[in-house]
């Protein structure tokens, strides 16, 4: 299958500080990508959809200024959390769709960024 | 609005049997597709299956087949043989085909299988 890769892994940071977190699709054009973030043995909570190109759509309560997204090309979009708390620490994942996906169905997804905020 | 629904948190099954997992959703859109994936405790989501809701047919993978009841809006997962490597939480999905192409994820079932 199709290889999204995200980086970094793991990253600690202080409190008020900004991180950013890629995330490319290495072996196909994403022309969607979602950004999730999942807490310790919860399900995946939908953060944002950017599309190549356009802004990004936040969902529900997600502070859009808070957690930045840029989707500037068809291989790579990033999140950035800017001035983070440690409330912000958490498992942040990243999937990709190329444009055939809405047909296959399945989505890429990354492995993961675990952001610790001290 | 979407919504999936994974009724049980977590499930044991004894290795080379079979076990189904449960997932219901509900939407508004009348062209969606539902997905299961399995996250392994090293955070990996992995896709397993996919079901469009005009297909006829119940999706299959290998060991993985989806038992799909369009009008009780189920999407169970039946998987067979179960392996050691089967323990993981798994993930029901949807996305709707014609509300922005949004995916969500059900809350998800922990399943241990059992030497």
């Amino acid at each position: 299958g199709a290889v999204v890769s995200q980086h970094p892994s793991w990253v600690i940071c202080k409190s008020g500080t900004s991180v950013k977190i890629e995330c490319r699709s290495l072996d196909f054009q994403a022309t969607t990508m979602f950004w999730y973030r999942q807490f310790p043995k919860q399900s995946l909570m939908l953060m944002a959809t950017s599309n190549e190109g356009s802004k990004a759509t936040y969902e529900q309560g997600v502070e859009k200024d808070k957690f930045l997204i840029n989707h500037a090309s068809l291989t790579l979009s990033t999140l950035t959390v800017t001035s983070a708390h440690p409330e912000d620490s958490s498992f942040y994942i990243c999937s990709a769709g190329t444009g055939a996906w809405a047909n296959t169905g399945e989505l890429f997804f990354g492995e993961g960024s675990r952001l610790t905020v001290l | 609005a979407q919504k999936i629904t994974q009724t049980q948190p977590g499930m044991f099954v004894q290795e080379k049997e079979a076990v189904t997992l449960d997932c219901t959703y509900d939407t508004s859109d009348p062209s969606y597709g539902l997905f299961w994936y399995k996250q392994p405790s090293s955070g990996e989501m992995i896709f397993l299956i996919y079901q469009g809701s005009y297909d006829q047919q119940n999706a299959t993978e290998g060991r993985y087949s989806l038992n799909f009841q369009k009008a009780r809006k189920s999407a169970n997962l039946v998987i067979s043989a179960s392996q050691l490597g089967d323990s993981a939480m798994y993930f029901c999905a949807m996305r709707g085909m014609n509300t922005g192409n949004q995916f969500y994820f059900g809350t998800g079932t922990s399943l241990t299988v059992i030497p």
